[in-house]
């Protein structure tokens, strides 16, 4: 089975912290996204990346960066946190292109900024 | 611009009931649309796959339906458990692999 696992469930951070939410997954995927689910919006794409060192904005990149210095592990930036960037975070990885590729995700980070 | 909408918004059945929950979307031009659950303050568990040339799939108690023309899907659980309660998210997949998700429907299933 895919696993894809992140560094925190839950993290508390002050306005103006930078701060770094790991993704790692183990079976040698290409592509790795970003998420943030907040209700009444749903999901929403932040970055993606399709292979190491690459990276594409998703619908929201504002106030976020990323990095993808080796294939199984993404990060996801944030260089000043905000109240307005609390909420839940979710990474995924997808093999490949075909359309039998499915995405897989991890357990989520809650982040609260204060 | 895909857009996914899932009605209803919520949903209460009793245990043992069928459940059917829809999905639709706007865009043809998917390469595939996933079912996924997810439980309060998890990630989303990958539930079903159908790609852009199925009709539906089948996974135990669950069947999921694609009816690309139309821009429709829909998941049928059988005989509803209370472990069935949580939240079900449809995502069709288009160009440049991105998913593109519905709101959600929440379930509740009474026992």
């Amino acid at each position: 089975d895919v696993k894809v696992t992140q560094s925190s469930r839950y993290l508390v951070k002050r306005t103006g912290e930078k701060v770094f939410l790991e993704c790692v997954q183990d079976m040698d995927h290409e592509n790795m996204f970003w998420y943030r689910q907040d209700p009444g919006l749903g999901l929403r794409l932040i970055y993606f990346s399709y292979d190491v060192k690459m990276k594409e904005k998703g619908d929201i990149p504002e106030g976020y960066s990323v990095s993808r210095e080796k294939k199984e592990r993404f990060s996801l930036i944030l260089e000043s946190a905000s109240t307005n960037q609390t909420s839940m975070y979710l990474c995924a990885s997808l093999e490949g292109t075909g359309s039998y590729n499915e995405q897989f995700f991890g357990p989520g980070t809650r982040l609260t900024v204060l | 611009k895909q857009e996914v909408t899932q009605i209803p918004a919520a949903l209460s059945v009793p245990e043992g009931e069928n459940l059917v929950l829809n999905c639709s979307f706007t865009d043809s031009a998917i390469y595939n649309l996933q079912w996924f659950r997810q439980d309060p303050g998890k990630g989303l568990t990958s539930l079903l796959l159908i790609q852009s040339s199925q009709r539906e799939q089948t996974s135990g108690r669950l069947n999921a339906s694609l009816d690309k023309s139309s821009g429709r899907s829909t998941l049928y659980i059988a005989a509803s458990q209370p472990g069935d309660s949580a939240t079900y998210l449809c995502a069709v997949r288009g160009a440049g692999n991105k998913l593109t998700f519905g709101g959600g429907t929440r379930v509740l299933v009474k026992p």
